[in-house]
């Protein structure tokens, strides 16, 4: 297993357009968070999912961002109608199961640009 | 609501300097505390973790001690090397949340100079 993985590494794209992350969580683990992270700033959570269940959303996911995990395993974050205020680096999350003292695993991370 | 409140970097050693870098946090519920690293070009990492008042977590060196009274979860390690400059994130996972996402500091960037 070589960890969470998150594709594409890198985006830049032009105000107005749709984008879509993936993620690939480590195998078997039935937690996913997305977290976004702005220069200079800690990551901020953005959602999360228990299996195919998308169980919390934060306030800063607006409409135009939608989250999708559709057989437990890989997600996809979709934003619509991309702002420049949207540029930031996306992260994803993976953690086994329950409990406070469950480690996330991060990915590294894909970096969006909106110009 | 939760937060977590860290020193503002970059803080800047010497080669086998004492390092602190300081992390308070405000909590609804009785929370668990990291630290997490983040080297240049990589992904978080957790460093350690404290689950409960007064235990100390530990790993490569460093250390910090939950301290329910001062709410507080510094850390420390006693002589840094280059190796160690990375973004340093003080988080926690308040367990009165069933998600147990995390809520991070603002991390605190580590220069180390040889």
């Amino acid at each position: 297993d070589t960890g969470v993985s998150q594709d594409p590494r890198h985006k830049i794209t032009k105000r107005g357009q749709n984008v879509t992350f993936r993620c690939d969580p480590i195998s078997e683990h039935n937690r996913l968070y997305w977290y976004r992270q702005t220069l200079g700033q800690g990551p901020e959570f953005l959602t999360y999912f228990q299996n195919e269940a998308q169980l919390e959303k934060s306030r800063l996911l607006s409409d135009r961002f939608s989250a999708e995990r559709p057989k437990g395993s890989f997600s996809t974050l979709e934003i619509q109608r991309t702002e420049q205020g949207d540029s930031a680096m996306y992260l994803c999350a993976s953690s086994p199961g329950q409990g406070a003292n469950t480690e996330a695993f991060f990915g590294q991370g894909t970096r969006l640009t909106v110009v | 609501g939760d937060s977590v409140t860290q020193m503002e970097g970059p803080v800047t050693l010497s080669e086998e300097a004492f390092l602190t870098i300081n992390c308070t946090y405000t909590a609804t519920g009785y929370p668990s505390l990291f630290w997490y690293v983040q080297y240049p070009g990589e992904g978080l990492q957790l460093l350690l973790k404290a689950t409960k008042a007064d235990d100390k977590g530990s790993n490569k060196g460093f250390e910090a001690t939950y301290r329910k009274e001062t709410t507080s979860f510094h850390l420390e390690k006693g002589s840094v090397q280059v190796s160690d400059s990375a973004v340093y994130f003080c988080a926690l996972s308040d367990r009165s949340n069933a998600g147990n996402m995390l809520t991070f500091g603002g991390g605190t960037r580590l220069m180390v100079k040889p």
